[in-house]
């Protein structure tokens, strides 16, 4: 079975700022790696996925994540935070292969401030 | 606009009732699942269907049931036998063609209170 650790509940940040959430997995197989974003009051969706190829992947709203398979991490990094991306961020593995559960981490409580 | 429609938003119950938490989806995936979000301790699957008249227990499917009689649907009864069910409850929904594994589409959820 796979699981995934984040090792930040919250991270506080002023606007403007750049900002790492970090994220570690734990499996003894090929995984899929995703973070989701989720905004007060509402589901998660999805901010970017790696399933294969570059192991850097980029979001429209410039956040991105890079997979460390040696490390096996999957950190979340923005250059630049603004006020709107206060929000939950979770990460979640899976196996690969179309029909695998995903398993999520606890969640990272992004705060950013003026 | 296709998407994943949860109701009611706000749910409260008194202890000792079943309450039964409605998903519909439009977007036309096979599988669907039930999720369970406490403060804390991130999202934890409760039951998952692939296909129609099929489900499986998820990680903490106890005190839970589920049908799953239509691709569109996949009600969730919370029963009275579960302990804790206080709760914000998160409906998602996949496709399973194609390659790779393509993402979860979430609703908005319905937050559940039980006193």
């Amino acid at each position: 079975a796979q699981s995934v650790t984040q090792l930040d509940s919250q991270v506080p940040v002023f606007e403007e700022a750049p900002v790492e959430l970090r994220c570690n997995y734990s499996s003894s197989v090929s995984v899929y790696l995703f973070w989701y974003v989720q905004y007060p009051n509402q589901g998660l969706q999805l901010l970017l996925k790696y399933l294969s190829g570059s192991t850097l992947v980029e979001s429209i709203n410039g956040f991105e994540a890079e997979f460390n398979k040696s490390q096996t991490s999957f950190h979340l990094r923005k250059p630049s935070v603004h006020i709107s991306d206060t929000a939950e961020y979770f990460c979640a593995v899976s196996r690969t292969g179309t029909a695998s559960k995903l398993t999520f981490g606890t969640g990272t409580r992004l705060q950013v401030t003026l | 606009d296709g998407g994943i429609t949860q109701s009611p938003k706000y749910l409260f119950r008194k202890e000792g009732q079943n309450v039964t938490l409605s998903c519909e989806q439009n977007l036309n995936h096979d599988a669907m699942y039930w999720y369970r979000q406490d403060p804390g301790q991130g999202l934890r699957l409760i039951y998952y269907s692939q296909i129609v008249n099929d489900f499986q227990k998820g990680d903490i499917a106890e005190g839970y049931s589920v049908s799953r009689e239509k691709k569109e649907s996949f009600p969730l009864t919370v029963t009275s036998a579960q302990k804790n069910p206080t709760a914000f409850y998160l409906c998602a929904s996949r496709s399973t063609t194609g390659q790779g594994q393509s993402p979860l589409h979430f609703g908005n959820g319905t937050r559940l209170t039980v006193t």
